[in-house]
């Protein structure tokens, strides 16, 4: 099972770059690393998902080393709406949800 | 608009009684999930089932129960065997995209 290690919490101002390293020692070939962003008492949102090396969409980037067993979320200039919990999700739905874990997240909270 | 809807939002139990919440999705997705969370903390897989028909027990299946009769449903019995229900449920469908969840809106299960 491919667990994650993330930051429990994280504080950013608005306006600045946030970056969030997740760990993933036991990463398999397979898997593939997807960021979820979750507002209280919703369900979470799907970010951006990557495999190897940079992935860039309009809301984040995903940088992943070569050797896949960390990788981190980037957000460009956070704004309050950003305020949320953030997990790091390693795994492939194709083998089973059972290979895949949600950890705590990390709550990043974003100042005026 | 193709999405996933949670019913209840917020649910109320009586000790001893079982209760059902529902899951309808409209995403054509093959695979469905039911995930727990408790304050402040990560989602845990309860059930899955990859196709109609056929499930799997997650990490905390002891206490709950599903059904797969159709695509679009994926009804979560949480049954009086549960000893500490009250939580937030997730429920979730996939394609066959690696870590490509769509997640419902929640419900709010209290047991008073």
């Amino acid at each position: 099972l491919a667990k994650t290690t993330q930051p429990i919490s994280m504080d950013s101002y608005e306006g600045q770059e946030v970056n969030i390293t997740c760990s993933h020692n036991n990463i398999a070939t397979n898997d593939y690393i997807t960021w979820y962003q979750q507002f209280p008492s919703q369900g979470p949102r799907f970010i951006i998902q990557g495999y190897k090396t940079k992935v860039t969409n309009e809301v984040a980037s995903l940088f992943i080393p070569a050797d896949r067993k960390s990788s981190t979320l980037s957000l460009p200039r956070v704004s309050l709406s950003d305020t949320a919990v953030y997990y790091c999700l390693v795994g492939d739905i194709q083998t089973g949800a059972n290979n895949l874990f949600f950890g705590t997240g990390t709550r990043l909270t974003v100042i005026p | 608009d193709g999405g996933i809807t949670q019913s209840p939002k917020y649910l109320f139990r009586k000790e001893g009684q079982n209760v059902t919440l529902s899951c309808e999705q409209n995403l054509n997705h093959d695979a469905m999930y039911w995930y727990r969370q408790d304050p402040g903390q990560g989602l845990r897989l309860i059930y899955y089932s990859q196709i109609v028909n056929d499930f799997q027990k997650g990490d905390i299946a002891e206490g709950y129960s599903v059904s797969r009769e159709k695509k679009e449903s994926f009804p979560l019995t949480v049954t009086s065997a549960q000893k500490n229900p009250t939580a937030f449920y997730l429920c979730a469908s996939s394609t066959s995209s690696p870590g490509g969840y769509t997640f419902g809106s929640g419900t709010r299960l209290t047991v008073v």
